[in-house]
């Protein structure tokens, strides 16, 4: 099951930032957040990913919470072209130090005219 | 464009066929992973390769098989195929067995009917 935590659907005016919410209240200290999102009919997307401190790069912002528990990724000016879903993600480690993904429902992030 | 190709985009099979999907990886990348997505699902973990052996697993059954080869490029089989294999098979390459940065092809539509 996926260890994360995201409301199913968020609307957002073009032109405006776009903040996008996700839990993850039982990570573990060097669990990093990844988000990726899914236009339709396209593969996902790898957005951005941070452990602890805020990351921002020329798509998007993540803030990290100082307990790590949730995250908030940003997109500063939504366009319609950012309509997918998206995915927060709590990348599990194993021994051997192999990181599967392991998605959730996302949330589906609607940017309108 | 993520330099993940993936073929071929559509296939149709009858349930108890068999069917091969393949997927080349960006260049430079040594790891390869499988994901399952049904329709309206996020995508499941099926399993990863590094450097042409099998590097974790999800919780899918035996008759789902794969290969990396030399090139790092990849095939997922499946055996004895179900209704339930409906689904968008994704790849995704790494420049690394942690996945980080994973880039994802546009995946295959494979219907069993």
């Amino acid at each position: 099951d996926a260890k994360t935590t995201q409301p199913p659907s968020m609307d957002c005016a073009e032109g405006r930032a776009a903040n996008l919410p996700c839990n993850h209240s039982t990570i573990s200290g060097n669990e990093y957040v990844y988000w990726y999102r899914q236009i339709h009919s396209q593969g996902p997307q790898y957005i951005i990913h941070g452990l602890k401190n805020n990351e921002t790069n020329e798509m998007a912002s993540l803030i990290i919470t100082e307990d790590r528990k949730s995250s908030t990724l940003i997109l500063p000016h939504a366009t319609l072209r950012d309509t997918a879903v998206y995915y927060c993600i709590v990348r599990v480690d194993y021994g051997g130090s192999q990181g599967n993904l392991i998605f959730g429902k996302g949330t589906k992030l609607s940017v309108k005219p | 464009e993520t330099g993940v190709t993936q073929s071929p985009t559509h296939l149709i099979k009858t349930r108890g066929q068999q069917v091969t999907l393949r997927c080349s990886s960006q260049s430079g990348h040594n790891t390869v992973s499988w994901y399952q997505q049904a329709l309206g699902q996020g995508p499941q973990f099926i399993f990863q390769y590094y450097r042409e052996e099998e590097n974790g697993r999800g919780n899918f059954p035996p008759r789902f098989s794969g290969l990396q080869f030399p090139n790092y490029s990849s095939e997922l089989n499946v055996d004895a195929l179900e209704l339930d294999d409906s689904a968008l098979y994704l790849c995704a390459s790494s420049p690394n067995r942690r996945n980080t940065e994973a880039f994802f092809g546009q995946g295959t539509r494979l219907t069993v009917v």
